[in-house]
């Protein structure tokens, strides 16, 4: 297995615009999750995915963010319009219930 | 409430040194405790977990229910165990929902 698979692996974009991170989980895995990292909040659960469906969103910072698992097999977090605050590392994890979560190599994200 | 704290950012030893990084918790219930690395631009991975009690790569932890604690411990640092450590927390059994709680994490400098 390829473990958890991202894309893109960096993003440079300018504010305001629309950007896209993709997020392929673990083949029999049934929760998915995704976070942001910074060097000034570390690691920030932003929001997890039960069987596809969303359980906790509470650590999504505000609705530019968005995320979607609309299959078993893939995940989108979108933010909309883009700020240059949103610059970090955003990575995706995904685990069986009650196993370790595996975690995807991020995305480097840049917002000028 | 329920977190982790990590009360150092930066912890910088001598190479053969004892190495201890903190982790405390508050956590209502029985939780799960872990310890993930994350080495120089990579992707985090678990180093050790509370229930199975193992050492992994010479790093043991154990939980101290009275202290709410679960401390990294390794007896002599290597260069190579330089990297960011993470301490984390879930629910344990049927409290279980794959969430993990993530400290701040804490940089682990090993010189020669």
């Amino acid at each position: 297995d390829a473990g958890v698979i991202q894309s893109p692996r960096h993003e440079v974009t300018e504010m305001g615009q629309e950007v896209t991170l993709r997020c392929k989980p673990i083949s029999g895995h049934n929760s998915l999750f995704w976070y942001r990292q910074t060097m000034m909040r570390g690691l920030e659960l932003l929001i997890y995915f039960n069987n596809n469906v969303p359980i906790d969103d509470s650590g999504m910072p505000e609705d530019r963010f968005s995320a979607k698992m609309p299959n078993a097999s893939f995940s989108t977090l979108k933010i909309q319009p883009s700020e240059p605050r949103d610059s970090a590392v955003y990575f995706c994890a995904s685990t069986r219930q009650g196993h370790e979560q595996y975690f995807g190599p991020g995305t480097r994200l840049t917002v000028t | 409430a329920q977190r982790v704290t990590q009360p150092e950012k930066l912890l910088s030893v001598f190479k053969g040194a004892p190495v201890e990084l903190k982790c405390n918790y508050s956590y209502s219930g029985s939780p799960e405790l872990f310890w993930y690395v994350q080495y120089s631009r990579q992707r985090l991975q678990l180093l050790l977990r509370h229930i199975s009690r193992e050492s992994i790569k010479g790093f043991t932890a154990d939980l101290n229910k009275g202290e709410t604690s679960f401390h990294l411990k390794k007896p002599f640092a290597q260069e190579e165990d330089s990297a960011m450590y993470y301490c984390a927390l879930s629910g344990y059994g049927s409290s279980n929902t794959g969430k993990l709680i993530f400290g701040q994490g804490t940089t682990l400098q090993v010189k020669p």
